[in-house]
This record gives structure tokens, C-alpha cells and sequence, in this order.
């Protein structure tokens, strides 16, 4: 399977914490993007790391990507309760997107 | 600028029936991918379209079928339904692989 996989499984922190997971691919890829999904609704894109970046920021937004190890990992500074929902990172291969399993981000006020 | 739109966005069935849903994806858009999302499996590719052409197909049975129309409009279809195949399908749509716009997804319920 392409798929990547999230850990942890699942987060819980507080409102101003910040928020790090990562994610572990199996395969070279050419880009990682990280994707965010509120409960039961559509995914919605986040940000995306070419795989000669080693970092890059989006607003509170902070991913890296390590090539060398396949591992990639997005950190939320300043974490708000409408963060709180579930992170995919998703990385191609053979034309197409493999998600990864999720982060399930909880943020408590 | 619109949005993907899924229609219907949620439909029960029965075992053994046939369950087509539908996707609008963003104009200019050609391209449109189809997922399938369970808990226990999370999110599968199934298949992606590109100008009427279906250019990949995830590992899904043959009962998994869908097209694509000349409008960028996309069809997917899940024949002889299974307890198995309720899930989340979701389709998203893009220009180029490296940003996908998902609807809202369609919630098929197999009783």
C-alpha cells in the first residue's frame, strides 16, 4: 500500500498549546500534502511540501519533510477550538493521492 | 466560485440494490477522484478521471464502477450492495494532482 500513516492516532490538548503530528510514507514521492477533515465532512487542503523542500509555514502552520527518513510532520501553533479535527497527510504515486490514516486533533478551551 | 457538489449527500439502501451518486466538481476542472471512507479503512482510492478517460482504479471489485461526461461531470456506481460498502464517498476535483477541492461527500447506508 502507498498509504502513509498519521501518528499519534489521536491528540488532545488545550486552547494556545501547540499541536505536532507526523506522518511515515513508504514510497518516494515527488510532493506531501497535509489535509484537514471536520467531522464527517469533505477534506480540505492545507498545505504542500515539494520533496526538495525541507520546510515551509502557512499562517500558524509549520511542515517538514525528511525525505532521507519518509517522514513528514505538521505543527499548529497557537491551537484554537476550531482546530480541533482530523489531519491527513496524502502523498502521490502513479497519479494519484494515498491518504495516510489521520491524526484526530482535539482542542479543548 | 462554486464548490464540489455530491449529490445525494445522504441515502439508505438495502443489501443486494444498486446506488448511483453523483459529482459536480469545480468548472475548469478535469480531473475527478473518487474515495471511499470507513472507519476501519479510512480512505481508499477508488478510481480518477480525466477527460471522460478513467486514468487509475484503486483495488476495489468490479461492483465499483463510474464515468465521467464531457461536462467534467462524474458518475460513480456500486452495484449488488454489501453491509461492507456503507461508508463516506467523497469526490474531489483538480487541476493538477497537488490540490484537491472534496465535496461533502454522499453517506450510503447498506441495511
Amino acid at each position: 500500500s502507498q498509504q502513509g500513516e498519521e501518528d499519534p492516532q489521536a491528540l488532545s490538548i488545550q486552547e494556545g498549546e501547540n499541536a505536532t503530528m507526523n506522518c511515515s510514507y513508504k514510497t518516494s514521492i515527488n510532493n506531501l500534502q497535509w489535509y484537514r477533515q471536520n467531522s464527517g465532512r469533505g477534506l480540505v487542503h492545507l498545505i504542500l511540501i515539494r520533496s526538495n523542500e525541507r520546510e515551509k509555514h502557512s499562517g500558524r502552520l509549520r511542515v517538514t519533510l525528511d525525505t532521507s527518513k519518509k517522514s513528514s510532520s505538521l505543527l499548529i501553533t497557537a491551537s484554537r477550538a476550531a482546530d480541533t479535527a482530523s489531519y491527513f497527510c496524502a502523498t502521490d504515486a502513479r497519479n494519484n493521492l494515498f491518504f495516510g490514516t489521520g491524526t484526530r486533533l482535539t482542542v479543548t478551551p | 466560485k462554486a464548490g464540489v457538489t455530491q449529490t445525494p449527500r445522504y441515502l439508505i439502501k438495502t443489501r443486494g440494490q444498486q446506488v448511483t451518486l453523483s459529482c459536480s466538481p469545480i468548472s475548469g476542472h478535469r480531473s475527478v477522484s473518487w474515495y471511499q471512507q470507513t472507519p476501519g479503512q479510512g480512505l481508499q482510492f477508488l478510481f480518477e478521471y480525466f477527460s471522460e478517460t478513467q486514468r487509475n482504479k484503486g483495488n476495489f471489485p468490479g461492483r465499483f464502477s463510474g464515468r465521467q461526461f464531457s461536462n467534467s461531470r462524474s458518475e460513480m456506481n456500486v452495484s449488488t450492495l454489501e453491509l461492507g460498502d456503507s461508508a463516506l464517498y467523497l469526490c474531489a476535483s483538480s487541476l493538477y494532482l497537488w490540490e484537491l477541492f472534496f465535496g461533502e461527500g454522499s453517506r450510503l447506508t447498506v441495511l
